[in-house]
């Protein structure tokens, strides 16, 4: 157990719709990462935030965006979804801005139909 | 839970027998290169880093070999065995700002008993 923790587990939805998906980073960890696996593009690094703060961006899409909460928990929306967005959703966490050992949580498994 | 299913290049090895997984990179500007290890219905655990100004490190049975001349990375896991089976990830980490790991496609790890 990473002390990374996500929610739902299991997501299903239809084309269009709107999600968002929960991270709680590990206890005293500032910085929550987003990442996205799919079986086409593997693992991308979407979003870093630090301390409520976004600090990094990958290849995110437009209609995605997150926000760090000032308990430091994060959330990740998802609209107008589309059937290419169907993946497993990571969240990390690490104790400091630039750091390469980052905790990861269980995932969440998105199926958009 | 469920992992992805990619289809990924595959390392058979016998129980015992050491195990070498291969990563070309693509950015000589990397500051690391990192190892993550992703079992079946997790989420992916950090293993070991190197600074890209260093050639060799070890850790606890694994050693990883870092050659710029030819953007390669390598994994050396030693006398490998059944838990070690997983999903073994290679990544760079820019740290121009913020944390972005940039993750490769991954080498499936199978130990045979």
């Amino acid at each position: 157990d990473s002390g990374v923790t996500q929610t739902p587990k299991h997501l299903i939805t239809a084309t269009g719709q709107r999600v968002t998906l929960r991270c709680s980073p590990r206890s005293g960890d500032l910085s929550v990462y987003w990442y996205q696996q799919s079986l086409d593009q593997g693992l991308q690094f979407l979003i870093q935030y630090y301390n409520g703060e976004e600090r990094a961006k990958g290849n995110i899409l437009e209609r995605f965006s997150a926000q760090q909460f000032p308990d430091l928990h994060s959330e990740l929306n998802l609209s107008s979804l589309e059937l290419g967005d169907s993946a497993l959703y990571f969240c990390a966490s690490s104790s400091g801005l630039v750091t390469n050992e980052q905790f990861f949580g269980p995932g969440t498994r998105l199926t958009v139909l | 839970g469920e992992s992805v299913g990619l289809h990924l290049p595959t390392l058979s090895v016998q129980e015992g027998d050491n195990s070498i997984i291969n990563c070309a990179y693509s950015n000589s500007a990397s500051d690391y290169f990192i190892w993550y290890k992703q079992e079946s219905g997790k989420g992916p655990q950090f293993i070991i880093d190197i600074r890209s100004n260093m050639d060799k490190r070890q850790g606890q049975r694994v050693t990883v070999l870092l050659n710029k001349t030819v953007k390669h990375l390598s994994l050396q896991i030693a006398a490998t065995q059944p838990g070690d089976s997983a999903v073994y990830f290679c990544a760079e980490n820019f740290n121009n700002a913020g944390n972005m790991l940039t993750f490769g496609g991954g080498t499936r790890l199978m130990v045979k008993p």
